[in-house]
């Protein structure tokens, strides 16, 4: 049963524009979410996080949206890069259960 | 430079052996897991410890087993009773299993066996 979804499995952009990767779960216990991304032959790397209090968090040209009535989230990448070419994973974590639940990743590739 | 080294990079077994896959971290972080990666499947956690000779199983465990006797080491073995182990391994840590404590992965050991 996956609990965090990306159903987009990938997204092309041109360098410059918006770039929306988005994201679903069902558990509506999950209190933090988390965004990696991931070049190819390379560990994830933390990119972005909220918490469920908030419903918006910036940093820099990235910003995270949550909607917690929808139980959705989105990543905002403003103006996208060819640099920002990566599998992006969004996670929830459980703080009962006390661990990051991944959703299966969507490849963006920005093109110039 | 800290972080967090995986070895090998590649790695290749015959069915039937067992196989250890090292993960060491510099960062003196109290946290470590192991996760694996499928090609549509994102990364599903084998096991994670949270302190030194503690360890929890994940939700993917079957055919696995880890030990965290030193802190900076949480080798992960895949035994011959995991029935697929062909995938991409990463090791990760964290300074403690909070929410708002972000994972640091290594570069990963892909495993093939055959």
């Amino acid at each position: 049963d996956q609990q965090v979804k990306q159903n987009s499995p990938s997204l092309s952009v041109q360098e410059g524009r918006i770039s929306i990767l988005n994201c679903d779960y069902t558990n509506s216990m999950f209190d933090y979410f988390l965004w990696y991304k991931k070049y190819p032959a390379e560990g994830p790397t933390f990119l972005i996080s909220i918490s469920s209090i908030k419903d918006k968090n910036e940093d820099g040209r990235f910003t995270v949206f949550l909607n917690k009535s929808a139980k959705h989230l989105s990543l905002h990448i403003v103006p996208s890069q060819p640099g920002d070419s990566a599998v992006y994973f969004c996670a929830s974590f459980y703080n009962q259960g006390g661990k990051l639940i991944f959703g299966q990743g969507t490849e963006l590739s920005v093109k110039p | 430079d800290g972080g967090i080294t995986q070895s090998p990079k590649y790695l290749f077994r015959k069915e039937g052996q067992n196989v250890t896959l090292s993960c060491e971290q510099n960062l003196n972080h109290d946290a470590m897991y192991w996760y694996r990666q499928d090609p549509g499947q994102g990364l599903r956690l084998i096991y994670y410890s949270q302190i030194v000779n503690d360890f929890q199983k994940g939700d993917i465990a079957e055919g696995y087993s880890v030990s965290r006797e030193k802190k900076e080491s949480f080798p992960l073995t895949v035994t011959s009773a995991q029935k697929n182990p062909t995938a991409f391994y990463l090791c990760a840590s964290s300074i403690r299993l909070a929410h708002n404590s972000p994972l640091h992965f290594g570069n990963g050991t892909r495993l093939t066996v055959t």
